[in-house]
């Protein structure tokens, strides 16, 4: 299986920082990376496709980058609607993984 | 608007089965495979399997193999998936989630808690 290292767990930032949040494959998955947004007691919503696609309806502010193994999920001016749980997801290869997840605070 | 609804919270015992629901509407039902993924402690997520609606294939993630069972009813745009011999460690809430070629998964139902206890 494909291992998704996702970092770092934990994040603190204030309104307007640009935070960055990283996830690491164990092996290469092309650009078959998606990045999902998760608030307190809902699903996980999709952002970021294909590595550096924006899912429609999703604020420009958020942007990815990355292929190979290497991916990055940017929020360039931090919003505090922006506070949730941010997932990666490898769909390169079966069985889909996932990363750890990297929860998202306002300082 | 694409809305996948699925049943409501669970609590069952320990060797039972519980068969959960997920009713697609606002597109067409075979057209996109339908995943399920399960979260454990509202933090790690773990792909399950996926069904295809139209033919009925499934590919299951080799740790899920013996625990779930998707099946679907076209007839009632519902995917269904049966998980058996529950243990503590199938606490957790299921998403069922929807797949779009090359994208991977897009909309995902509110999910479901499924609380294994005597």
């Amino acid at each position: 299986d494909i291992q998704m290292t996702q970092s770092p767990s934990f994040l603190s930032a204030s309104v307007g920082d640009r935070v960055t949040i990283n996830c690491k494959a164990s092996q290469n998955i092309n650009r078959y990376l998606n990045w999902y947004q998760q608030k307190l007691g809902e699903a996980p919503k999709l952002l970021i496709y294909n590595a550096n696609s924006l899912q429609t309806g999703i604020p420009s502010r958020f942007s990815g980058s990355g292929s190979g193994t290497d991916f990055t999920l940017t929020i360039s001016s931090l919003q505090p609607e922006d506070v949730a749980t941010y997932f990666c997801l490898q769909h390169n290869s079966w069985p889909w993984t996932f990363g750890g997840g990297t929860k998202l605070e306002l300082k | 608007q694409v809305n996948l609804l699925q049943s409501g919270a669970a609590l069952v015992k320990p060797g039972a089965s519980v068969k959960l629901s997920c009713k697609a509407s606002g597109y067409t039902f075979t057209d996109y495979y339908i995943h399920w993924v399960k979260q454990s402690h509202g933090k790690s997520l773990e792909w399950i399997g996926y069904i295809n609606p139209n033919s009925g294939y499934t590919n299951y993630n080799e740790k899920f193999k013996s625990k779930a069972t998707l099946t679907v009813d076209k007839s009632t745009n519902t995917a269904y998936m049966e998980l058996s011999r529950l243990t503590s460690e199938d606490s957790a809430t299921y998403y069922c989630t929807r797949h779009r070629l090359r994208r991977g998964l897009d909309y995902w139902g509110q999910g479901v808690m499924v609380t294994v206890s005597s």
